[in-house]
């Protein structure tokens, strides 16, 4: 069974402008969620995603976004692009919804602000 | 306020040493704690998971135990190796869906031959 994946594994942008990441989840999976890893703040939850419903939200302003398809496919976007959004980006996906399902997270997208 | 704290931030052992990562924590309500591997590039992978009853849960050469009363858990590996090189996340789950997540830092871990 394929892992999840994120495109693109590498991006480059430049203040202001906007970025779009893509997820796809393991098969199956309907959970996907989002967080931001920077060496200063580690592992913070950006949103998660079910039966395209965001169901919660971390702590990001408004321009952090996200959405998901109903094949569970998820998008996140960033607007207005600042030298703090740098950092990896990573999605994970689990079966459902409770604390017993465990997350597998893909690559990540390291994302660079210039 | 909900915190999840990790010591050292980093550890250099030798191959073949045993080790021990240390994971403190502030949250609550508590549902479960899970430790994490991340090697550098990838995305996390977990290694165990415990619940409040549980006081220890073992993977291969890795073995976590969770003092509910103090609210501490520690990572242990045993027989270290060159592939156990990675950043370790303590990550605990404030709420029975398991999506209010408080991550740990990380322990970076440098194993050397």
């Amino acid at each position: 069974k394929a892992g999840v994946t994120q495109t693109p594994r590498y991006l480059i942008k430049t203040r202001g402008q906007q970025v779009t990441l893509s997820c796809s989840p393991i098969s199956g999976h309907r959970s996907v969620s989002w967080y931001q890893q920077t060496p200063g703040q580690g592992l913070q939850f950006l949103f998660e995603y079910f039966s395209e419903t965001q169901r919660n939200k971390g702590n990001f302003p408004g321009r952090f976004s996200g959405r998901q398809f109903s094949n569970s496919r998820s998008e996140m976007n960033v607007s207005t692009l600042e030298l703090g959004d740098s950092a990896l980006y990573l999605c994970a996906s689990r079966l459902g919804q409770g604390p017993y399902n465990e997350q597998f997270f893909g690559p990540g997208t390291r994302l660079t602000v210039l | 306020k909900n915190q999840v704290e990790q010591s050292p931030q980093s550890l250099i052992i030798l191959e073949g040493k045993n080790c021990t990562l240390q994971c403190n924590y502030t949250v609550s309500p508590f549902s479960n704690l899970r430790w994490y591997k991340q090697d550098t590039g990838r995305g996390p992978v977990s290694l165990t998971i415990m619940t409040f009853s549980e006081n220890t849960k073992s993977n291969g050469r890795y073995t976590a135990t969770l003092d509910a009363d103090t609210k501490q858990s520690s990572l242990h590996i045993t027989a270290s190796q060159l592939s156990d090189s990675a950043s370790y996340i303590c990550v605990v789950s404030a709420n029975q869906a398991g999506t209010a997540l408080i991550f740990g830092k990380g322990t970076t871990l440098s194993v050397s031959s």
